[in-house]
């Protein structure tokens, strides 16, 4: 299975902390994406960075990229109450036209 | 825009049933996929569509048909539900190939006793 692995399962941490996850891989991608998902809802797109670029951000956000490790790692910096949730890492094969979703860290940021 | 909409929220069926998960999309996006989510499984591709008239199967397909008449709407089926079917069910729809973000609606909570 193509299916990511995220890392840590779970991750508490203080209002203001920064949190790092990090998603692993198994084949060649074209571009991961990273998915946040609060409790009982659907997912919302955070960030996509593609297979031949290294580092994106958007906002408090910071995605790194190691193809040849195949794995990447979510940076939330200065992190808010607000940020408690899931994040799910998704990636696609260079064929076909499926995501693949890793079973997710969840965060919770204690005020 | 809506976005994705799912109906319903929930639903309780008792094995052997069958049901139509429904989802509408208004972003005129031509991929349109159906995941379920069970704990400590991340989601599980059960079955995609490239376009009106088009699906085929992912990770999980057995036990669901799908079908796609248009463009807007991908319905999911449950043929004779299963206790193993007990998940919560997204939809998602893609501009175009996954190379781009997906919308999710916001669930299904399936419970089958």
């Amino acid at each position: 299975s193509q299916q990511g692995e995220e890392d840590p399962q779970a991750l508490s941490i203080q209002e203001g902390e920064n949190a790092t996850m990090n998603c692993s891989y198994k084949t060649s991608i074209n571009n991961l994406q990273w998915y946040r998902q609060n409790s009982g809802r659907g997912l919302v797109h955070l960030i996509l960075i593609r297979s031949n670029e290294r580092e994106k951000h958007s906002g408090r956000l910071r995605v790194t990229l190691d193809t040849s490790k195949k794995s990447s790692s979510l940076l939330i910096t200065a992190s808010r109450a607000a940020d408690t949730a899931s994040y799910f890492c998704a990636t696609d094969a260079n064929t076909g036209n499926q995501f693949y979703f890793g079973t997710g860290t969840s965060l919770t940021v204690i005020p | 825009n809506a976005g994705v909409t799912q109906t319903p929220k929930f639903q309780v069926l008792k094995t052997g049933q069958s049901m139509t998960l429904q989802c509408a999309q208004d972003m005129n996006h031509e991929y349109m996929s159906w995941y379920r989510q069970d704990p400590g499984m991340g989601l599980r591709l059960i079955h995609y569509s490239v376009g009106a008239g088009i699906t085929d199967q992912g990770e999980v397909p057995n036990g669901y048909n799908v079908s796609r008449s248009t463009t807007e709407d991908f319905p999911l089926r449950l043929l004779s539900a299963a206790p193993s079917q007990t998940s919560v069910y997204f939809c998602a729809s893609t501009l175009g190939p996954v190379r781009t973000e997906a919308f999710f609606g916001q669930g299904t909570r399936l419970t089958v006793v």
